[in-house]
């Protein structure tokens, strides 16, 4: 089972923030929370990673919870393009932890 | 700089054959993860290499098995096709062990 929960979909109108949210609540020490997207019909692109900080990078910012608990990716200024299935993933850093893939958010960005 | 390879692209298959997938890692890459991705089970993972070692397994049947060279590329197998079988094969690759993966395009394999 996946370790993560996220709302099956969401919308975001054009030029506005979109905030994607994950709970985690089983997260442990050394596990990261990554996320992901997937555009149609492509391999997953990824977006960004973090420990407990938060962390920013040219795509999007990704504000984990003091409790590390829940997370929320932002994209700041959502357009067309980002219409995709977002999936948030919790991993530990090893080839030995295994990366579970939940249903993810798939987000519509409405013009 | 090339991002991930996977061949083919796109493949058709009988019951009961068996097929071979190919992915080549960004350069520099030595770990390589592969994922079947279905409609009804979303993105599974198969099995994970690391310096032409599998580090782990999903939970997949026998018959999906696969290796890596020397070279860091890998294949992987699947023996006596069933129709479930039909799904998009994604490979990614990483840096090291606490890097981000980087995933290819898939094999779009269909089984009939």
């Amino acid at each position: 089972d996946a370790k993560t929960t996220q709302p099956p979909s969401m919308d975001c109108a054009e030029g506005r923030a979109a905030n994607l949210p994950c709970n985690h609540s089983t997260i442990s020490g050394n596990e990261y929370v990554y996320w992901y997207r997937q555009i149609h019909s492509q391999g997953p692109q990824y977006i960004i990673h973090g420990l407990k900080n938060n962390e920013t990078n040219e795509m999007a910012s990704l504000i984990i919870t003091e409790d590390r608990k829940s997370s929320t990716l932002i994209l700041p200024h959502a357009t067309l393009r980002d219409t995709a299935v977002y999936y948030c993933i919790v991993r530990g850093k090893t080839s030995y932890d295994k990366v579970i893939f939940g249903p993810g958010t798939s987000l519509s960005v409405i013009p | 700089k090339a991002g991930v390879t996977q061949t083919p692209r796109y493949l058709i298959k009988t019951r009961g054959q068996q097929v071979t997938l190919s992915c080549s890692p960004i350069s520099g890459h030595r770990s390589v993860s592969w994922y079947q991705q279905t409609p009804g089970q979303g993105l599974q993972f198969l099995f994970e290499y690391f310096s032409e070692t599998q580090r782990n397994k999903g939970n997949f049947p026998g018959r999906f098995s696969g290796r890596q060279f020397s070279n860091s590329r890998s294949e992987m197998n699947v023996s006596t096709l069933e129709l479930g079988d039909s799904a998009l094969y994604l490979c990614a690759s990483r840096v090291d062990q606490d890097t981000e993966a980087f995933f290819g395009q898939g094999t779009r394999l269909t089984v009939v």
